[in-house]
């Protein structure tokens, strides 16, 4: 049972540097989610995906871009990666419904010198 | 946008203990969630609440859903090191279908 997976783990760049961050999900799932962690934030909403073929933004979006490939799949970005950038990103996953259950990967952690 | 106020920021308490946390909105949420997240992990559904006024159990956790909608709390009682981690609140939107996350409660739990 993979649920979300995330890949890489681990990732240093430096600045200027472009890199794609990948997500994918196994269990059928609609919405999928970008989320960043910084220290004292909690979890900020960067981009998600309601369903196979929309993306919207979310309350961090610049500096990153989104393709929900396909159902499963849903890649995350960065054109021209910056020191800000630096935090752990979350890829989750939310079946169809109002119940607001989210299903997290394991998350990447990335620094950007 | 949305706003959620959770509090507090940490906990350092004794094994047996119990804890309580609360979270708060501007705004009012349809679904309010609570997470958990271990060290080097994701964060990790611990209950979800969908009516007003609703208390639900999860083990030694208790959660309510906040009669006006814009609040919730999380009890956990007879604290075990295990206990220790981020715990998050979540609101949920329905009609953009976002959540919206709290800062989080760092708990550590003294063996």
């Amino acid at each position: 049972n993979a649920g979300v997976t995330q890949t890489p783990k681990f990732q240093v760049l430096k600045t200027g540097q472009s890199m794609t961050l990948q997500c994918a999900q196994d269990m059928n799932h609609n919405s999928m989610y970008w989320y960043r962690q910084d220290p004292g934030m909690g979890l900020r909403l960067i981009y998600y995906s309601a369903s196979e073929g929309t993306t919207d933004k979310g309350e961090v979006p610049n500096g990153y871009n989104v393709s929900r490939l396909n159902k499963r799949e849903f890649s995350l970005r960065l054109e021209s990666a910056a020191p800000s950038q630096t935090s752990v990103y979350f890829c989750a996953s939310r079946p169809t419904g109002p119940t607001g259950k989210l299903f997290f990967g394991s998350g990447t952690q990335l620094s950007v010198l | 946008g949305q706003q959620l106020n959770q509090s507090p920021q940490s906990m350092f308490i004794q094994e047996g203990e119990d804890v309580s946390m609360n979270c708060t909105s501007s705004s009012i949420f349809n679904t309010w969630l609570w997470y958990k997240q271990d060290p080097g992990e994701g964060p990790v559904l611990l209950i979800a609440l969908y009516k007003a006024g609703e208390l639900t159990s999860n083990g030694r956790l208790t959660a309510q859903f906040g009669i006006t909608r814009k609040d919730s709390f999380l009890n956990i009682s007879a604290s075990i090191p295990s206990d220790v981690g981020i715990y998050f609140c979540a609101g949920f939107d329905s009609g953009y279908s976002t959540l919206t996350f709290g800062k989080g409660t760092m708990l550590l739990v003294s063996p």
